[in-house]
């Protein structure tokens, strides 16, 4: 079963917005980490997040995490057409085993 | 960063036919690479967990006979489709995890397969 489930499913904006992702998640996680997929290509890891920090910031990418809720929220700022991509999150267990959950899609239009 | 490839990028292959994908690490060793499977516009689903030297954890549903993996060295890990389905047509995706780096795994760029 899927670990994280992303909140929005699809997400269009305007070039310059800000785009928010929210993620939930199920079990117990030692980190979460946030992965970009353009359309049939790999995936690129974006920014890790440990179940210890609250908020990482890396560039345009800003990561909250709410343990006690048990969900994750990936902001970028300024956007751009180039951000138009698939965002996963993913829940690093104890075991060290990443599960996706099912992704948000971004569209930003110029 | 880490580098991993993926071979081929696209198969078409007929019905019944066996295909191998390979993922390598290119620049690090992997005691430890993991395949995905990925329907269009869906998650990523883990198949399978690969050792390097032992054999491959296969997650629940995934048939071991079917998807076939072998990692028999520290930079190249293979996963054998075998007797391919329409149904198997999907994008496979690995990931290699470097020793170093416990947290983080390194995607390759996915086999995107179709079977007729």
């Amino acid at each position: 079963s899927q670990q994280g489930e992303e909140d929005p499913q699809a997400l269009s904006i305007q070039e310059g917005e800000n785009a928010t992702m929210n993620c939930s998640y199920k079990t117990s996680i030692n980190n979460l980490q946030w992965y970009r997929q353009n359309s049939g290509r790999g995936l690129v890891h974006l920014i890790l997040i440990r179940s210890n920090e609250r908020e990482k910031h890396s560039g345009r990418l800003r990561v909250t995490l709410d343990t006690s809720k048990k969900s994750s929220s990936l902001l970028i700022t300024a956007s751009r057409a180039a951000d138009t991509a698939s965002y996963f999150c993913a829940g690093n267990n104890a075991g060290n085993m990443l599960t996706f959950g099912g992704g948000t899609r971004l569209m930003v239009k110029p | 960063g880490a580098v991993v490839s993926q071979h081929p990028s696209w198969v078409i292959c007929k019905s019944g036919t066996s295909v191998k994908i390979e993922c390598r690490s290119l620049d690090f060793q992997a005691t430890t690479m993991f395949w995905y499977r990925q329907f269009p516009k869906q998650s990523l689903m883990l198949m399978a967990t690969s050792n390097e030297g032992s054999k491959a954890t296969y997650e629940q549903g995934v048939e071991k006979d079917k998807f076939l993996i072998n990692h028999a060295s520290l930079t190249l890990s293979t996963l054998t489709v075998t007797s391919a389905h329409p149904e198997d047509s999907s994008f496979y995706i690995c990931s290699a995890r470097r020793p170093q780096s416990y947290n983080e795994q390194f995607f390759g760029p996915g086999t995107r397969l179709t079977v007729l």
